[in-house]
């Protein structure tokens, strides 16, 4: 069964910090990954999508990476700003269509 | 406007009682999922239709009921055999291997 974990849980950086957020996965064999963000009492924004054979994905501060051999994904904040501040979810998903969120990874962007 | 409408916002549920949470797409996406999640969770799939007139169980099925009888639509019933109802709710769709979208969810409580 897949199993998709976020590190950290929890992070606060000072604005302008470029910041890395991590998602691993346990079965590679994937068709997608896509990274969304959620702001409290809200649903979920699509950030980005990589398919399973790209490498990465780029959209304008963010971008994200994907080593499906590894079973990990990377999403990459430049210059962070305090509208940043959310929580930030990676979900995998097979070619049964169904999606494996992880946990998450609460982000706080102080000013 | 292209989306997911989920309504509504804010539902109260008295004990025994019924509900059902509405959820539209005007993406004409094929597939449309019911999540649920709860403080500190991660989000758990409850239902999901491929297609319409089909719809298969998630992870936490009991307790709840869906159809899916046009496409735009998937509606969300908590049946009075769900013991703990109380939870955010999340709708979203997608195109076969394309990115899901979320609605803005349904917080549902039991008073």
């Amino acid at each position: 069964k897949q199993e998709v974990t976020q590190i950290p849980a929890a992070l606060s950086v000072p604005e302008g910090e470029n910041l890395v957020l991590n998602c691993s996965f346990t079965d590679s064999a994937i068709y997608n990954l896509q990274w969304f963000r959620q702001d409290p009492g809200k649903g979920l924004t699509s950030l980005l999508l990589i398919q399973s054979s790209q490498r990465e994905q780029t959209s304008g501060r963010l971008n994200a990476s994907l080593d499906k051999s590894s079973g990990r994904s990377t999403l990459y904040i430049a210059a962070s700003q305090p509208g940043d501040s959310a929580t930030y979810l990676c979900a995998v998903r097979h070619s049964g269509q169904n999606f494996v969120f992880g946990p998450g990874t609460r982000l706080s962007v102080l000013p | 406007d292209g989306g997911i409408t989920q309504s509504p916002k804010y539902l109260f549920r008295k004990e025994g009682q019924n509900v059902t949470l509405s959820c539209e797409q005007n993406l004409n996406h094929d597939a449309m999922y019911w999540y649920r999640q709860d403080p500190g969770q991660g989000l758990r799939l409850i239902y999901y239709s491929q297609i319409v007139n089909d719809f298969q169980k998630g992870d936490i099925a009991e307790g709840y009921s869906v159809s899916r009888e046009k496409k735009e639509s998937f509606p969300l019933t908590v049946t009075s055999a769900q013991k703990n109802p109380t939870a955010f709710y999340l709708c979203a769709s997608s195109a076969y291997g394309g990115e899901a979208f979320f609605g803005q969810g349904t917080r549902l409580t039991v008073v």
